[in-house]
């Protein structure tokens, strides 16, 4: 089946540092790509659309200067927090569908990176 | 407004029992719906899909029912196991490449 692959599943870093997290899909290609934020015991909140290709579509309240989102190509996108600060620290998690098929089929979820900044 | 609510935010049943969640939505009209399982720390995994045009759908031990009239989907799970303990989230597909509209999930927990 398909499987969406996100790396580091931890990372635990200074105040003010960036950090880049990517997001594969490993057997299909993906022109959009999904990037949720969850906090403990609560429903994923997305965050912005990755697409390839060009940019990235934020939700209201996410600021894009601070997350910066690369989709470069069609199995690859990355999200990277820049001078992260403690209130950054939280669950992120990327998915995505494959293109083409778009109703009818399930997004394919990472298994998350845990971010934790001190 | 839209509103996606699932009723229960945690949920107890012994083992063997079924466990049943709600899925209500208002203002949308989703082609599909689909149920996911999360478990801590780690990312949703896809369970099942209903379209808006079936009634209910099966899948092992699980069984899921949409209907579109009372905007609400059921989610069983029978002869429930401890290994099925587990937030369980709903998502509406309203079409196109849209992301999913998830609920906020319910903690389910079978107890032994």
């Amino acid at each position: 089946g398909a499987v969406v692959s996100q790396h580091p599943s931890r990372v635990i870093c200074k105040s003010g540092t960036s950090v880049k997290i990517e997001c594969r899909s490993l057997d299909f290609q993906a022109t959009t790509m999904f990037w949720y934020r969850q906090f403990p015991k609560k429903s994923l909140m997305l965050m912005a659309t990755s697409n390839e290709g060009s940019k990235a579509t934020y939700e209201q309240g996410v600021e894009k200067d601070k997350f910066l989102i690369n989709h470069a190509s069609l199995t690859l996108s990355t999200l990277t927090v820049t001078s992260a600060h403690p209130e950054d620290s939280s669950f992120y998690i990327c998915s995505a569908r494959e293109s083409g098929h778009y109703g009818n089929q399930p997004q394919h979820f990472g298994d998350g990176t845990r971010l934790s900044i001190l | 407004s839209q509103k996606i609510e699932q009723n229960s935010e945690a949920l107890n049943i012994q083992e063997g029992k079924t466990a049943t969640l709600t899925c209500n939505y208002t203002n949308y009209s989703p082609a599909y719906l689909q149920w996911y399982r999360q478990d801590p720390g780690r990312g949703p995994v896809f369970l099942l899909l209903i379209r808006e045009n079936e009634k209910e759908k099966r899948k092992e031990r699980l069984k899921v029912t949409f209907d579109t009239t009372l905007k609400q989907s059921l989610f069983h799970i029978t002869a429930s196991q401890p290994a099925d303990s587990a937030t369980y989230l709903c998502a509406l597909d309203i079409g196109g490449n849209t992301p999913l509209v998830f609920g906020k999930g319910t903690r389910l927990s079978v107890i032994a």
